[in-house]
């Protein structure tokens, strides 16, 4: 079955603190996004990419960046972390373009910023 | 900005009973329709995929698409208290080559 992982679990971070959120896929899958769900929002995608060293901005990138260094590897970065990124964050990844092909979600990361 | 818009937020069956959860594009580009299934504290999980009008099955679970009324539902029979999770709808479209997801539709099972 796909694995889609993710580090840290859980993560508590200062305002204006920087904050680096992981993700690594087992599945040879070129595509891979990063979400982040709130409650009443269902899940927003903030950046994804289709090939290493790319990325590619979603519907809410502002205050993130991502970085593709490899294949399997896919991470998120909150510069100057603040108040409103306190949410759950999701990695997925899909062996086709997004909408037509079934994407595999990592277990996800609650990011808490105080 | 293509939204996609899911009713009811919340619903309550009884176990045994029929859910009944529906789904509604606003941008007629829409290729392809999909149901997640996220229980509590996990990650969301495909359900099912529909594509063409009409109706697919699988086990207690179908789905109905109807493209020219953008809609879809999704349809539990049996409904067991395992099945009580958010049900997340995404909506494909050609001309993004992107996904956007509803705010999803909160099933709880009473048994």
């Amino acid at each position: 079955e796909a694995a889609v992982t993710q580090s840290p679990r859980s993560k508590v971070a200062v305002t204006g603190g920087k904050v680096t959120l992981s993700c690594h896929q087992t599945n040879n899958h070129d595509y891979m996004y990063w979400y982040r769900q709130d409650t009443g929002h269902g899940l927003r995608l903030i950046h994804y990419s289709y090939v290493a060293d790319s990325t590619e901005k979603g519907d809410i990138p502002d205050g993130y960046k991502a970085s593709r260094p490899s294949q399997e590897n896919f991470s998120l970065i909150l510069e100057l972390a603040s108040l409103s990124q306190t949410a759950v964050y999701f990695c997925a990844s899909s062996d086709a373009r997004q909408g037509y092909a079934e994407q595999f979600f990592g277990p996800g990361t609650r990011l808490t910023v105080l | 900005q293509q939204k996609v818009q899911q009713s009811p937020e919340s619903l309550i069956v009884p176990e045994g009973g029929m859910a009944s959860l529906n789904c509604t594009s606003s941008d007629r580009n829409v290729d392809y329709f999909w149901w997640y299934r996220q229980h509590s504290g996990k990650s969301p999980k495909m359900l099912m995929s529909i594509f063409s009008n009409g109706e697919k099955e699988e086990g207690r679970f179908t789905v109905h698409l109807n493209k020219a009324s953008l809609h879809t539902s999704l349809h539990i029979r049996d409904s067991q208290p395992s099945d009580s999770a958010l049900y997340l709808c995404a909506a494909s479209y050609t001309n993004a080559y992107k996904v956007i997801f509803g705010k999803g539709t909160h099933l709880h099972v009473l048994p």
